[in-house]
């Protein structure tokens, strides 16, 4: 029901500290997957996508690591600051190749402390 | 450049209104989505139109319509709200229909009394 949306996984890091954020997706047929950031009263912000046939993918401070065995995404955040703070979903393209259609993680939120 | 532009931001309705929302596309994107979001909850998939076509819908009633005009922009639509309509809507573009490369634009918080 709706009060089991309300509890999201919470993360509480120290400034400095690495960060990883874990999600587990639903359709094995899943082709693609974004880890977007969204801060309060703002929409979802692109951080990093992989596709289904990477394991691994790097950006700025950000890891996205696919494990399609287990239907496991994680998010790792090197060096995390305090502007890292805010609510993370995984989503994964369950519309194919027909359309686009992104389904959504619950969302973890995190807190950097300086 | 602008992002994707949503209007209203912010909205109160009563029960049994009607309510439209619009968003505009980043230049050059064919692709609009639209998104519910609950409090406390991941977006969940409304529509998507690309080329102003519908190309897919979600688990979504009938009150539920919308559509893309030449210019790519897009209106949703709401009739006989409900309580549980009270949600941030958000719209997303896209070059392509594909689902990759969505960028979203900070929604509408609509709120139904």
């Amino acid at each position: 029901g709706e009060s089991v949306g309300l509890h999201l996984p919470t993360l509480s890091v120290q400034e400095g500290d690495n960060s990883i954020i874990n999600c587990a997706y639903s359709n094995s047929a899943s082709d693609y997957f974004i880890w977007y950031k969204q801060e309060s009263g703002k929409g979802p912000q692109f951080i990093i996508d992989i596709r289904s046939n990477m394991d691994k993918r790097q950006g700025q401070r950000v890891t996205v690591l696919l494990n399609k065995t287990v239907k496991h995404l994680s998010l790792q955040i090197a060096a995390t600051q305090p502007g890292d703070s805010a609510v993370y979903f995984c989503a994964e393209n369950t519309g194919g190749t027909s359309y686009g259609k992104l389904t959504f993680g619950q969302g973890t939120i995190l807190t950097v402390h300086p | 450049d602008a992002g994707v532009t949503q209007s209203p931001t912010h909205l109160i309705k009563t029960r049994g209104q009607h309510v439209t929302l619009r968003c505009s596309p980043i230049s050059g994107h064919k692709s609009v989505s639209w998104y519910q979001q609950v409090l406390g909850q991941g977006p969940q998939f409304i529509f998507q139109y690309y080329e102003k076509e519908e190309r897919g819908r979600g688990n979504f009633p009938d009150r539920f319509s919308a559509r893309q005009f030449p210019n790519y922009s897009s209106e949703l639509n709401v009739n006989a709200l409900l309580l549980g309509d009270s949600a941030l809507y958000l719209c997303a573009s896209s070059l392509e229909g594909q689902g990759v490369g969505y960028t979203f634009g900070s929604g509408t918080r609509l709120t139904v009394v």
